[in-house]
């Protein structure tokens, strides 16, 4: 079936470092892809999406690029900072359910002064 | 425009309790969906709704119950908590023709069962 797998947490940065979270995903129809970030004590928010191969999703200085050829979506931001410091979800979507999102486990990330 | 809202935002029961959690929306999305958040599990979806009268379960579906007898609202029912449904509780919702756009979520319900 349907799965998402994000590399294991937390993780921990200085600020202005890089940051690299893996997600991968299983090659079943025409997946959509969606980064999805939760800061303390909210609800899930839409970071970034992309919705066929090669698109690349940006927000707020992240970005994923959806890589057919390797499953991949992973998540870049070149200078983290002590506000993005939240767990990031990455998710698809698509196949016979438009609607059903299966997420990955979630990566915490925390990022210091 | 308020998007999807649940409630309430907090709730502690004792085991064998009944309880039913809210959603709404006033987007007109055809689509809903319960979604629960545990610890190194991501979100799982626990049951869904594609329209008023229509529902399908999840992954996770025991132990809940839902109907859909409006488009704007798809309340999801414990009959009988146990500790193992102590969770944080998404609804999420998406428009038919938005199949490739994100779902909106509400805030969530973060349940206590004692």
């Amino acid at each position: 079936g349907d799965s998402v797998t994000q590399m294991e947490g937390p993780v921990t940065l200085s600020e202005e470092a890089f940051l690299t979270i893996n997600c991968t995903y299983t090659a079943t129809g025409y997946p959509s892809l969606f980064w999805y970030v939760q800061y303390p004590g909210e609800g899930l928010q839409l970071l970034l999406k992309a919705t066929k191969a090669d698109d690349k999703g940006s927000n707020k200085g992240f970005e994923a690029t959806y890589r057919k050829e390797t499953t991949s979506f992973h998540l870049e931001k070149g200078s983290v900072q002590v506000s993005d410091s939240a767990v990031y979800f990455c998710a698809r979507a698509g196949g016979t359910s438009y609607g059903k999102l299966t997420f990955g486990q979630g990566t915490i990330l925390t990022v210091h002064p | 425009n308020a998007g999807v809202t649940q409630t309430p935002k907090f709730q502690v029961l004792k085991t064998g309790q009944s309880m039913t959690l809210q959603c709404a929306q006033d987007m007109n999305h055809e689509y809903m969906s319960w979604y629960r958040q545990d610890p190194g599990m991501g979100l799982r979806l626990i049951h869904y709704s594609v329209g008023a009268g229509i529902t399908d379960q999840g992954e996770v579906p025991n132990g809940y119950n839902v109907s859909r007898s409006t488009t704007e609202d798809f309340p999801l029912r414990l009959l009988s908590a146990a500790p193992s449904q102590t969770s944080v509780y998404f609804c999420a919702s998406l428009g038919q023709t938005m199949r490739n756009q994100p779902q909106h979520f509400g805030d969530g319900t973060r349940l206590s069962i004692l």
